[in-house]
């Protein structure tokens, strides 16, 4: 299994509610990562796990929460979202562990965010 | 800013030409890497080319590197309609911390 799955595809929601997105990866990956990306703009790193713990949080705000509950998976919650926060997000995995040399990083197809 | 920059932002092409697009960064790297981005989708890696190598190639992809111009290009040969995507290098300065450049959008018309 060569593939990094995020679900969902689509998500609308309001300001006001609690949602969460979700990645997995089956290649024994060691880093995993998530990505913002506005239309005709390249993806800016949000958040990077590895081997399971954080270790980066490139400043974002709270209402983005971020998890891994074991080496295949993680999520993104999401609560109180603004408009502005209306993007593709999108989910990597890489094999080796952060800040070592790195290689490829595999992307999901993306989770498409509207905040109302 | 981005530590990668690419020109041009956009280009337009017939099927079977080649298609050449360029990427410059700032800083030192480990490596550079080449991806590509159909509307609204994933990024697929296309092809790494680290510090110490200068050409690379790929099927009909070729990208050379150099470092001391910190400059990278991308060559696709006998380019096809499929071939229509976004296309975005990609630094690696510390360890597996990926910094985009603002992608160039290739157009191959039939």
């Amino acid at each position: 299994d060569t593939e990094v799955t995020q679900t969902p595809k689509h998500l609308v929601m309001g300001m006001t509610n609690k949602k969460s997105l979700k990645c997995e990866q089956h290649m024994g990956h060691r880093a995993m990562y998530w990505y913002k990306q506005k239309a005709k703009k390249p993806p800016e790193l949000m958040f990077v796990y590895s081997y399971e713990k954080l270790s980066i949080n490139e400043s974002v705000p709270s209402r983005f929460s971020p998890e891994c509950p074991n080496s295949s998976l993680l999520n993104l919650h999401l609560h109180a979202l603004q408009p502005e926060d209306s993007a593709l997000y999108l989910c990597a995995s890489s094999q080796v562990g952060w800040g070592r040399a790195g290689d490829e990083q595999f992307f999901g197809p993306g989770t498409r965010l509207t905040v109302l | 800013s981005q530590q990668g920059e690419e020109d041009p932002q956009a280009l337009s092409i017939q099927e079977g030409e080649n298609a050449t697009m360029n990427c410059s960064y700032k800083t030192s790297i480990n490596n550079l890497q080449w991806y590509r981005q159909n509307s609204g989708r994933g990024l697929v890696h296309l092809i790494l080319i680290r510090s110490n190598e200068r050409e690379k190639h790929s099927g009909r992809l070729r990208v050379t590197l150099d470092t001391s111009k910190k400059s990278s290009s991308l060559l696709i040969t006998a380019s096809r309609a499929a071939d229509t995507a976004s296309y975005f290098c990609a630094t690696d300065a510390y360890g597996s911390r990926l910094t985009f450049g603002e992608g160039t959008q290739l157009t191959v018309n039939p």
